[in-house]
């Protein structure tokens, strides 16, 4: 899991709260990305960040939001606004291409959240 | 946008056996193509890549080839071991922001 960490492992939350994934990276990657699987399903982009400050939707944002104060750390907030958010959640990061990245995005352990 | 397929969704081999997983890709802009491993509850892995100045890449049992004409490429497992029993999921990426687009996997079954 080299250098990526995602907290807690496992996350029971009753329906219509919000909800807060950790994501850590000592890198110092650029770029990091939150993706959304279900059971036997590919992977979704939720959202990106290739800046601190600054981070972009990807397929999937309803119901999600995301900071990027530091370049460490892209929190991933599930809101109640989230139809249906039980899932395994993925966070990544990779160098910025423009800091001279080759693409390769490298994945934490995940987060299985179950909202009952 | 991008989109990936991949095919079979599952595949069973017996110890030893090959096994190979294809996947297609719409964007002819597409130049870097990962396949990752996932096993049961963890984080997927990058287990090798290809960029499209390239046909074939090869790490010990596992190679990549790249058909961009026909817009598909292929991951082969030679001489499979138990322990690559695992989802595998292939991605397709034009490089544009990093952002990669990635195919349905596949559950590989290897048979002691």
């Amino acid at each position: 899991d080299g250098g990526i960490t995602q907290s807690p492992k496992y996350l029971f939350r009753k329906e219509g709260q919000n909800v807060t994934l950790s994501c850590e990276q000592n890198l110092n990657h650029d770029a990091m990305y939150w993706y959304r699987q279900d059971p036997g399903q590919g992977l979704r982009l939720i959202y990106y960040s290739q800046i601190v400050n600054d981070f972009q939707k990807g397929d999937i944002a309803e119901g999600y939001s995301v900071s990027r104060e530091k370049k460490e750390s892209f929190p991933l907030t599930v809101t109640s606004a989230q139809k249906n958010p039980t899932a395994f959640y993925l966070c990544a990061s990779s160098i910025d291409l423009a800091s001279g990245g080759a693409g390769e995005q490298f994945f934490g352990p995940g987060t299985r959240l179950t909202v009952l | 946008g991008e989109n990936v397929e991949q095919h079979p969704s599952t595949l069973s081999v017996q110890e030893g056996d090959s096994a190979v997983i294809k996947c297609t890709y719409s964007d002819s802009a597409s130049n870097y193509f990962p396949w990752y491993k996932q096993e049961l509850g963890k984080g997927p892995q990058l287990i090798i890549d290809i960029r499209s100045n390239v046909g074939e890449k090869k790490d010990q049992r596992i190679a990549v080839t790249l058909n961009k004409t026909a817009k598909h490429f292929s991951l082969h497992i030679t001489e499979t071991q138990p322990e690559d029993s695992a989802v595998y999921f292939c991605a397709a990426s034009n490089n544009a922001g990093n952002m990669l687009t990635f195919g349905g996997g596949t559950r590989l079954m290897v048979k002691p």
